[in-house]
């Protein structure tokens, strides 16, 4: 089955910085690759995806990139935010088993003024 | 476009005893999904549903766990006998096409 981990577990960074979390599959046959981020007592939310015919996609101050061949993908933050402080997760679908995400271990972001 | 929906948000319980989560996706989400996060971890899934019928259950701990998605909509998913280790927040999900949606989660304590 697939696998997905997750670096770093804790990330510190000073507003207006940027923040990277990289991850990496197991399941060569993952083709679609959600970043999700969970703020305390709250259910996770969906921040930008990305899927195996494409390598970059950005959406303001968020990027996620997929290298394929590595079988890793990254998400970058650029001009942090307090707002930003979460835990952020990647994760995985295998395409033979839509909606059965493997999600990473998260990533804890606190963003400092 | 209201998101989904669950309840109880919190329910303390003590082990051996019961418990029954409600879902109601979004609008129109032919699949919905359960899924369980511990507490320091990635959810996990427990079981998808397309419609009102199991598409995945090969994680949920069947002696323990059931779930059931009557008329293809609201979803309920039971633990009877709950343990310790079921103390976790229990997610509900749905979706159309591509892109799962997250509700808020029901936090469960079990003591």
């Amino acid at each position: 089955g697939e696998n997905v981990e997750q670096h770093p577990s804790t990330l510190s960074v000073q507003e207006g910085d940027s923040a990277v979390i990289k991850c990496t599959y197991s399941d060569s046959a993952s083709n679609y690759f959600p970043w999700y981020k969970q703020e305390l007592g709250k259910g996770p939310q969906l921040i930008i995806d990305i899927r195996s015919n494409v390598g970059e996609k950005k959406d303001q101050r968020i990027a996620v990139t997929l290298n394929k061949t590595a079988k890793h993908f990254s998400l970058h933050i650029t001009e942090t935010q307090p707002e930003d402080s979460a835990v952020y997760f990647c994760a995985a679908n295998p395409t033979d088993s839509w909606g059965k995400l493997q999600f990473g271990a998260g990533t804890q972001v606190v963003v400092t003024p | 476009e209201a998101g989904v929906a669950q309840s109880p948000r919190y329910k303390i319980i003590e082990k051996r005893q019961s418990v029954a989560f409600w879902c109601n996706p979004i609008s129109g989400h032919a699949t919905l999904y359960w899924y369980q996060q511990i507490l320091g971890q990635g959810p996990k899934l427990l079981i998808q549903f397309q419609n009102n019928g199991v598409v995945d259950d090969s994680q949920l701990p069947k002696d323990r766990f059931s779930a059931e998605r009557l008329k293809g909509v609201d979803s309920t998913l039971k633990i009877q006998p709950a343990k310790l280790e079921d103390s976790a927040v229990y997610l509900c999900a749905s979706s159309l096409v591509n892109t799962i949606y997250f509700g808020e989660g029901s936090w469960l304590t079990v003591v």
